[in-house]
């Protein structure tokens, strides 16, 4: 069955440094898709980064980064160069069957960050 | 180009009354999906649409029921309100790229209370 974990309540960080946020997950699907997305206190949810399980690279999107390490089971998300307005709720997220037109989505409970000035 | 847009933004309901939360994409966006979340929770999936006329279950469904008769709309409809159905519901879109990677767009939600 799918599983997602998130093992961080809380994290704080410094503006300017780096932060990796974990998360973890289980399926027996050899196909399946890793999201992060981003809560603000405003409620809204963004979208903020995808690895397809067959993918050779870490997927990078600006200051954002997956570290995904198939073996492992684990996709964590590396925010560089922390800004004050990253403080916010994180949110990984699986999908199986991704490649063979999968839908459903299961989510991790999510991590709070917060950026100190 | 709005996005995905939802309508309403705020709702209060009695026990057992229906309704229907709107879902719209312009994007011409094949993938559509709704979830929910509860406070302090990530989002569960409640149906999700892979296409004019196709329609499936995720995690959630009891309860609720959509329809996608075209690409842009996918309402979901609450068919008996109850209180357990109080909760934040988020719309989404989809597209997948050629090279399977996949972008995602939320709504703004809509906040449901049920008295």
């Amino acid at each position: 069955a799918q599983k997602i974990t998130q093992t961080q309540p809380g994290m704080f960080v410094q503006e300017k440094e780096a932060v990796t946020l974990d998360c973890t997950y289980d399926t027996s699907d050899p196909s399946y898709g890793l999201f992060w997305y981003k809560q603000p206190s405003s409620g809204e949810m963004i979208f903020l980064i995808y690895q397809g399980s067959y993918d050779q690279q870490n997927a990078t999107e600006g200051r954002y980064s997956l570290n995904f390490q198939k073996a492992r089971k684990s996709a964590n998300l590396v925010i560089s160069a922390s800004q004050l307005g990253d403080s916010a709720m994180y949110f990984c997220a699986m999908r199986e069957g991704a490649n063979t037109g999968g839908f459903k989505t299961i989510f991790g409970a999510g991590t709070r960050l917060f950026v100190k000035a | 180009n709005a996005g995905v847009t939802q309508t309403p933004k705020f709702q209060v309901l009695k026990t057992g009354q229906s309704m229907t939360l709107q879902c719209a994409q312009d994007m011409n966006h094949e993938y559509m999906s709704w979830y929910r979340q509860d406070p302090g929770m990530g989002l569960r999936l409640i149906h999700y649409s892979v296409g004019a006329g196709i329609t499936d279950q995720g995690e959630v469904p009891n309860g609720y029921n959509v329809s996608r008769s075209t690409t842009e709309d996918f309402p979901l409809r609450l068919l008996s309100a109850a209180p357990s159905q109080t909760s934040v519901y988020f719309c989404a879109s989809s597209k997948i790229w050629t090279t399977g990677q996949e972008t995602q767009y939320f709504g703004p939600g809509t906040r449901l209370l049920v008295l």
